[in-house]
């Protein structure tokens, strides 16, 4: 398995409160990528980031933040979640574009 | 926003039949194009990623072919097994992003 870990696995918080999901790799790897899943959409891309402090928006962006201060870690914040934030979040790795991703195990985050 | 779409949504097979699955995408400023497996309560893992025109990848029962040009891939299962049931998705690369298609979920019954 890619050296790759999500936290926390689970985690339920209330409407409004901020939430911060960690991903860490040991691989070293220069791109990171924060994903959500949801019945009937796939996976869709909330950001990337191509290197330390190097981060871009993707397709589903909006009330999300990210952070990369150091290679192996690649923050996602929900400044004030919200209900529609519910979903199975995944982080992924890779070295460079034509190599495959390698994914984490997903983060399950409910917003009541 | 780059659409990659993926047909059909569902496909229901009896084990041994052959089945295909294609993604489409833009294509303008193609970079790479991943297969994914994704089987229920796991995550992804990749099958194949093609970057040139003609390729054809191959994997024990399942193979994939890249048309750049006219900006689709076809995945094919040789003989599906219950095993196969899965969703496959494909993802395409404009630059840094990765877009992934809705995928095509495959249930094989015995």
């Amino acid at each position: 398995d890619a050296g790759i870990t999500q936290s926390p696995r689970h985690k339920v918080t209330e409407t409004g409160t901020p939430v911060t999901l960690r991903c860490h790799q040991t691989e070293n790897h220069r791109y990171m990528y924060w994903y959500r899943q949801d019945p009937g959409h796939g996976l869709r891309l909330i950001h990337y980031s191509y290197g330390v402090k190097d981060t871009d928006k993707g397709e589903v962006s909006d009330g999300y933040s990210v952070s990369r201060s150091k290679t192996e870690d690649f923050l996602l914040t929900l400044e004030s979640a919200t209900s529609s934030q519910t979903s199975v979040y995944f982080c992924a790795i890779t070295r460079e574009g034509n190599s495959p991703l390698h994914f984490g195990n997903g983060t399950r985050l409910t917003v009541t | 926003i780059l659409n990659v779409e993926q047909s059909p949504q569902s496909l229901h097979v009896q084990e041994g039949d052959s089945t295909n699955f294609t993604c489409s995408f833009p294509s303008s400023n193609f970079y790479a194009l991943h297969w994914y497996r994704w089987e229920t309560a796991k995550s992804p893992e990749a099958l194949f990623v093609m970057t040139l025109n003609g390729d054809e990848k191959k994997k024990g029962r399942i193979s994939a072919t890249l048309n750049t040009k006219e900006g689709y891939s076809y995945l094919y299962i040789k003989g599906s097994q219950p095993e196969d049931s899965a969703t496959y998705l494909c993802a395409f690369i404009p630059g840094g992003k990765l877009i992934f298609g809705q995928g095509t979920e495959l249930s094989v019954k015995p």
